[in-house]
């Protein structure tokens, strides 16, 4: 079936600094792709998205390339802040009448420190 | 212009208890996804619902769980005796089918089986 994996955590990184943080999927057919944040104490936000091959989804610094040769969707960032600090979720939506059916990655946790 | 509203936000249970839990989507959204997150994991469908319909169940477990979602009030995710396995983060979401299809998210209900 449909899956989504990300790089474990957590990452730690200084402030300023350049994150990556990647994200793979398998699927059939022609998913949408996600990246939702989780602030600590918050319900899910979502940060950015791509609905087809090639389009970049950015949101506050943030980009994601859906990249269907490598079934991949990594998120970057130029230069991280104390306030990016968060759990990241990839996910996918497979069903077009069923767009909130989300299959998630199991979230990678952001440090950043001053 | 509230969110959408989950509560309770902590919630304990003795083994063998019914926890019962709601969702109240954004103004004017009339769908509604659960989702739970057992801890180190990503989030996983349960179900969804439009009011007064179930949509989809699929992510379920066959037994002790239900939801529904009633011409008024919120929609309610029930377990009936619930066992230690059940301690997760539910999560709640709405969509509305006219917008951006853009699920939003609450900030979760945290149920912790004794």
């Amino acid at each position: 079936g449909d899956s989504v994996t990300q790089m474990e955590g957590p990452v730690t990184l200084s402030e300023e600094a350049f994150l990556t943080i990647n994200c793979t999927y398998t699927a059939t057919g022609y998913p949408s792709l996600f990246w939702y944040v989780q602030y600590p104490g918050e319900g899910l936000q979502l940060l950015l998205k791509a609905t087809k091959a090639d389009d970049k989804g950015s949101n506050k610094g943030f980009e994601a390339t859906y990249r269907k040769e490598t079934t991949s969707f990594h998120l970057e960032k130029g230069s991280v802040q104390v306030s990016d600090s968060a759990v990241y979720f990839c996910a996918l939506s497979a069903g077009s009448s069923n767009t909130g059916k989300l299959i998630f990655g199991q979230g990678t946790t952001l440090q950043v420190k001053p | 212009n509230a969110g959408v509203m989950q509560n309770p936000r902590h919630l304990v249970r003795r083994r063998g208890q019914e926890a019962r839990l709601r969702c109240s989507p954004m103004k004017g959204h009339s769908h509604v996804y659960w989702y739970r997150q057992l801890p180190e994991e990503g989030l996983k469908f349960m179900v969804y619902l439009q009011k007064e319909n179930i949509i989809d169940e699929s992510g379920m477990p066959k037994e002790r769980f239900s939801a529904e979602f009633p011409k008024e009030g919120p929609s309610i995710l029930r377990i009936q005796q619930v066992v230690r396995g059940d301690s997760a983060a539910y999560f709640c979401a709405s969509f509305a089918w006219s917008g951006t299809g853009e699920l939003f998210f609450g900030e979760g209900s945290r149920l912790t089986v004794l």
